[in-house]
């Protein structure tokens, strides 16, 4: 079992919905968690990062952190065709120099 | 440029042979990290330095890998005797600081086809 565990996917949305993507991890002592987006034959960007429970809003993201749970999740609102991508959770942990990630999710927005 | 920078961007070799992957950080970064990304999957660990120490390389999955960053800027990431099964996208990530609770900016990674 994976330390970080996504929804597979496909997930698909038409054009300006809300996509929402999930994330479980199991180190409780993992700190900070990341959201990258991945296109197809290119590298991990960097979307979103929270380090307390709660919301953290930018722009179109919205990242949401529950510790008890054990849980993050990231909502895209008004969806567009170029969110079309692989979106990674990445929950680094406590043994030291590793950033685990989650295997990804597959977004599809729709026109 | 001002990103992390790798190459070869492919690099086909046949089974048995050695390649060297290359990784210039972004400049003053502290931290640098190897994965190994097969298709469909995240990014699996391989090793991290700190500056020129190598902090932690449990994720090298045998002694075939080898990495090192010697003067705490340019690593590479030496494969010998290469099998199929190390086919992979090699992604290279740095950071400003020391540790791995803080975000990564990555290369665009290096594709490794063993024929």
């Amino acid at each position: 079992q994976k330390e970080v565990e996504q929804n597979s996917g496909p997930l698909s949305v038409p054009e300006g919905a809300i996509a929402s993507l999930n994330c479980t991890y199991s180190d409780r002592g993992s700190q900070s968690f990341f959201w990258y987006r991945q296109y197809s034959g290119k590298s991990p960007e960097l979307i979103m990062s929270i380090y307390s429970n709660g919301d953290k809003e930018d722009g179109r993201f919205t990242a949401q952190l529950n510790k008890a749970s054990q849980y993050v999740s990231l909502l895209i609102r008004d969806s567009q065709p170029s969110d079309s991508a692989t979106y990674l959770c990445a929950a680094p942990g406590t043994n030291a120099g590793k950033s685990t990630f989650g295997d990804g999710t597959t977004l599809t927005v729709k026109p | 440029g001002a990103g992390v920078s790798q190459s070869p961007r492919y690099k086909v070799a046949k089974r048995g042979q050695d390649v060297a992957l290359r990784c210039d950080p972004i400049s003053g970064h502290v931290s640098l990290f190897w994965y190994q990304q097969a298709l469909g999957q995240g990014p699996e660990f391989l090793t991290y330095f700190q500056n020129e120490a190598q902090l932690d390389k449990s994720g090298l999955p045998s002694d075939r890998f080898f990495a090192e960053r010697p003067e705490g800027s340019v690593s590479t990431l030496k494969i010998q005797r290469t099998q199929q099964e190390d086919s992979a996208v090699y992604l290279c990530a740095s950071s400003p600081q020391g540790g791995f609770q803080q975000p990564q900016h990555f290369g665009d990674g290096t594709r490794l086809s063993i024929l």
